[in-house]
């Protein structure tokens, strides 16, 4: 059984600060990597995504990836209440098509 | 784009009914994908398209659920036979790819609540 594991929180930040929030997977073939923020009450919408080694930048958000690890990382810096949210971790599986959801990390960013 | 599109947005139905529910993809997207969202947990893979061809259906998706994509545009997803334990919301998410990479996309969802 192919899995996406993230701890379920909450996380609890002030505001300004960096959120940190981790993910590990079992399928060591997996190829993509997302990232998607989930209001309570609304669908998820996608964040970002990486495919290679390493950090990839967008804006306040840092996706970071260490596949030797199977481990995948989202950095929010200066977060806001905004970013109050569930975020999935999801992962493509080696056949390419079928995506695998982690159960989430609810954040909450204190104002 | 204006989005995927899903309808109804909520549906109430008592155990033993039929409910069909419908996903508009975003214009072009060649695959749609069906999860199924419970409180705290992420969604569940239940069935995929690739234009109009079902490519891949979940193990855990029992013959009561049946799925088509017409023509490769709207996809219908249809439940009979409903059991309380189908209350969740359902979600319909399309991609194409851009980067190298299928980036999927979701609709709002259907809520479903079986009484």
């Amino acid at each position: 059984q192919k899995e996406v594991e993230q701890n379920s929180g909450p996380l609890s930040v002030p505001e300004g600060a960096i959120a940190s929030l981790n993910c590990t997977y079992s399928d060591r073939g997996s190829q993509s990597f997302f990232w998607y923020r989930q209001y309570s009450g609304k669908s998820p919408e996608l964040i970002m995504f990486i495919y290679s080694n390493g950090d990839k930048e967008d804006g306040r958000f840092t996706a970071q990836l260490n596949k030797a690890s199977q481990y995948v990382s989202l950095l929010i810096r200066d977060s806001q209440p905004s970013d109050s949210a569930t975020y999935l971790c999801a992962v493509r599986d080696t056949g390419g098509f079928k995506t695998i959801f982690g159960a989430g990390t609810r954040l909450f960013v204190k104002a | 784009d204006t989005g995927v599109s899903q309808n109804p947005r909520h549906k109430i139905t008592k155990r033993g009914q039929n409910v069909t529910f419908r996903c508009d993809p975003i214009s072009e997207h060649n695959r749609l994908y069906w999860y199924r969202q419970t409180l705290g947990q992420g969604p569940e893979f239940l069935t995929y398209f690739q234009n109009e061809a079902q490519l891949e259906k979940s193990r855990l998706l029992s013959d009561r659920f049946s799925a088509e994509r017409p023509k490769g545009s709207f996809s219908t997803l249809e439940i009979q036979r409903t059991e309380q334990g189908d209350s969740a919301m359902y979600l319909c998410a399309s991609s194409r790819l851009a980067g190298g990479v299928y980036e999927q996309y979701f609709g709002p969802g259907t809520r479903l609540t079986v009484t």
